[in-house]
């Protein structure tokens, strides 16, 4: 089955700065590539997603981009603020898979210092 | 919140205990997951329903046994447990198009502990 490394495990930065958060994947036949936030005490929230027809996305201060070639793709945080401390988790979907099953990163621990 | 709720929050169990969690989602949606949270470790995917139906299990213990009397509710019974088991346990729904990746919407998890 699909296998998705993610790194790094934790990341600590200074309010204002950029965070990068990336992942592998392994399994050619993967297209969907959503990114989840999980706060403290929640469960995973989406907040980006990418397909595999599409290089890169934007949604206001999150990016994510995607290397077919390579298998990796990456999540991109301009301007940290505090609020996007949290654990952020990479997941991979092949095509035809059952109801678009996810594989998940182990995730990353983000802590924004103000 | 994301519209799935699961009850309870935190559970305290011994390992000749059974007991039940429940997961209830108000999205009118047709797919329904269990999955394993542990430290250090990806989710773990353990069930999935559609329509009421099983359509995957992962070689999960029998001692985790899913129940998905409708749409909206999913249960996941529990009994003689180990403490490995010990998790949070998220479930989570989606629309459940069939061969459509979709957005899966996450409840806030039942903390468990097996003494």
């Amino acid at each position: 089955g699909e296998n998705v490394e993610q790194h790094p495990s934790t990341l600590s930065v200074q309010e204002g700065d950029s965070a990068v958060i990336k992942c592998t994947y392994s399994d050619s036949a993967s297209n969907y590539f959503p990114w989840y936030k999980q706060e403290l005490g929640k469960g995973p929230q989406l907040i980006i997603d990418i397909r595999s027809n599409v290089g890169e996305k934007k949604d206001q201060r999150i990016a994510v981009t995607l290397n077919k070639t390579a298998k990796h793709f990456s999540l991109h945080i301009t301007e940290t603020q505090p609020e996007d401390s949290a654990v952020y988790f990479c997941a991979a979907s092949p095509r035809g898979s059952t109801l678009g099953r996810l594989y998940f990163g182990r995730g990353t621990q983000l802590t924004v210092w103000p | 919140e994301t519209g799935v709720t699961q009850t309870p929050r935190h559970l305290v169990m011994g390992m000749t205990n059974k007991k039940s969690l429940k997961c209830e989602q108000h999205l009118g949606h047709n797919a329904m997951y269990w999955y394993k949270q542990s430290a250090k470790k990806p989710l773990e995917l353990m069930f999935v329903y559609s329509l009421e139906e099983r359509v995957e299990n992962n070689s999960v213990p029998s001692r985790f046994s899913p129940e998905c009397p409708n749409s909206s509710h999913l249960f996941l019974h529990l009994h003689t447990l180990q403490p490995e088991d010990s998790a949070l346990y998220l479930c989570a729904s989606s629309q459940g198009v069939a061969g459509f990746q979709e957005t899966q919407y996450f409840g806030p998890g039942t903390r468990l502990l097996v003494l």
